[in-house]
């Protein structure tokens, strides 16, 4: 059965640095691009950037290049999202998923709540 | 700001039938294929449609998307109450993807 689990919800304070995980199981997870979506609190879904775990090749959407860092470790079937010089509005829930061939997300982690306060 | 459109919200009975449309440019719908997620209240997106008009093994038959000119479109038919989420079309365009604005539909 193929999953994606991500590390767990995280509080942080604003100026702070955080890393979050997603573990893929049940595929080749180097074969196979992994997307990182932010969702703001009672907002929509943002496609924040990709990455192949294959070759580390990595795209970001241009609301977010320069703002976090998507890295990945396929030796141990996991995908990073960096986020930097935490402010409040980074805080949101984010999700990890799977890429399939027509570009559709067809596994998704359980999402990771990020909650940034003083 | 989202390239794709849809409508903030829609509504109808149980076993009503409810559409929810996605729109953008001529140039990007015509070359792009849609897809379409549904997020159920405090959960995760789950796939629901691809490449247009496609289902992923387990999505019932009560879901269907097309896609014609510069829109597509989701409908639900005999609508149920488990039905009640949000809806996000999503585009893949050139290495690049977007989500529409998305719908929160309402089982009345």
């Amino acid at each position: 059965e193929v999953q994606l689990v991500q590390s767990g919800a995280e509080v942080k304070e604003p100026g702070e640095s955080l890393k979050i995980s997603c573990k893929g199981f049940g595929y080749t997870f180097s074969n196979y691009w992994v997307v990182w979506v932010r969702q703001m609190p009672g907002k929509g879904l943002e496609w924040m950037g990709i990455i192949y775990p294959g070759d580390s090749d990595t795209r970001y959407s241009p609301s977010f290049q320069g703002q976090v860092i998507i890295s990945a470790d396929k030796s141990i079937s996991t995908a990073y999202l960096q986020l930097t010089t935490l402010k409040a509005s980074d805080s949101a829930t984010y999700y990890c998923a799977r890429q399939g061939g027509f570009g559709e997300f067809d596994y998704w982690g359980q999402g990771a709540l990020v909650t940034v306060s003083s | 700001q989202s390239v794709l459109t849809q409508p903030p919200s829609t509504s109808g009975a149980p076993g009503q039938r409810v559409t929810v449309s996605c729109s953008g440019s001529s140039s990007i719908m015509a070359s792009y294929t849609v897809n379409w997620y549904q997020q159920l209240p405090g959960m995760a997106p789950k796939l629901l449609i691809y490449g247009n008009d496609q289902r992923p093994a387990g999505v019932p038959d009560r879901f269907s998307g097309s896609k014609s000119g510069t829109s597509a479109s989701l409908a639900i038919t005999g609508l149920q109450s488990e039905d009640e989420a949000d809806y996000y079309c999503a585009l893949w365009i050139d290495s690049l993807h977007v989500f529409g604005t998305g719908t929160k539909v309402t089982v009345l």
